[in-house]
């Protein structure tokens, strides 16, 4: 257990459905973010979000739509998704990623277990 | 932005054996961190290591900020060691402010 909790850990979709991915931290971290990793790639930096206010947005389309109520709770909305979607989503944590820049370890990341999405 | 090169980019060792990945970055960095992932996903951090040298149990690892690279070893291998190794860092400019970015990873097997 890291600190970091996502659910589902397995998700199956329809190209049609609308679905939401969830991620909650109880380390008291001010950032999260959002990484896909899809089969033989990197780690794809989706979002950032930092105290509350979303820093990045790595062109990802508009059909993934992030949420980010408080510092603790993270949300990926997902609607229309193409086959291509399918990948491990998977949130992370840290402390501060400015402050990280002058500060070391203020931009460590912890992450989640993942959500395996399949789209159909 | 910045490119991460890892090398090799799949290892397959003996338990008992010791071995050393290698992460090259394209710039400078100001944060350089070490990952495993097991064979279920999870990212587990081993390092943040932007420069020097750090050693946790089996594992060490060395960056030499000036020449843009870091190593990491493993000792004394074992199964539970197999799954990814990622290295990701954060450059200096203040457009890769907070974006780590990820190697594609070196996938290690120990077999028993």
């Amino acid at each position: 257990e890291t600190g970091v909790t996502q659910t589902p850990r397995h998700l199956v979709m329809g190209m049609t459905n609308k679905k939401s991915l969830k991620c909650e931290q109880h380390l008291g971290h001010n950032a999260m973010y959002w990484y896909k990793q899809s089969a033989k790639k990197p780690l794809e930096l989706m979002f950032v979000y930092n105290f509350k206010e979303q820093t990045e947005n790595n062109s990802v389309p508009s059909r993934f739509s992030p949420e980010c109520p408080n510092s603790s709770h993270l949300f990926l909305h997902l609607h229309t998704l193409q086959p291509e979607d399918s990948a491990l989503y998977l949130c992370a944590s840290s402390q501060d990623p400015i402050r990280g820049v002058h500060e070391p370890g203020a931009n460590v990341l912890t992450f989640g277990a993942g959500s395996r999405l399949t789209v159909l | 932005g910045i490119q991460v090169e890892q090398s090799p980019p799949d290892l397959i060792l003996q338990e008992g054996a010791n071995s050393t990945l290698r992460c090259n970055f394209s710039d400078s960095v100001n944060n350089l961190q070490w990952f495993h992932q097991n064979p279920w996903g999870q990212l587990i951090n081993l390092f943040y290591i932007p420069s020097g040298t750090k050693q946790n149990g089996r594992l060490s690892a060395t960056t030499v900020a000036t020449e843009r690279y870091s190593l990491l070893y493993i000792s004394s291998s074992q199964t539970t060691d197999s799954g990814v190794y990622f290295c990701a860092v954060v450059g200096v400019t203040t457009d890769s402010w907070g974006k780590l970015q990820f190697g594609a990873g070196t996938q290690v097997v120990v077999t028993p």
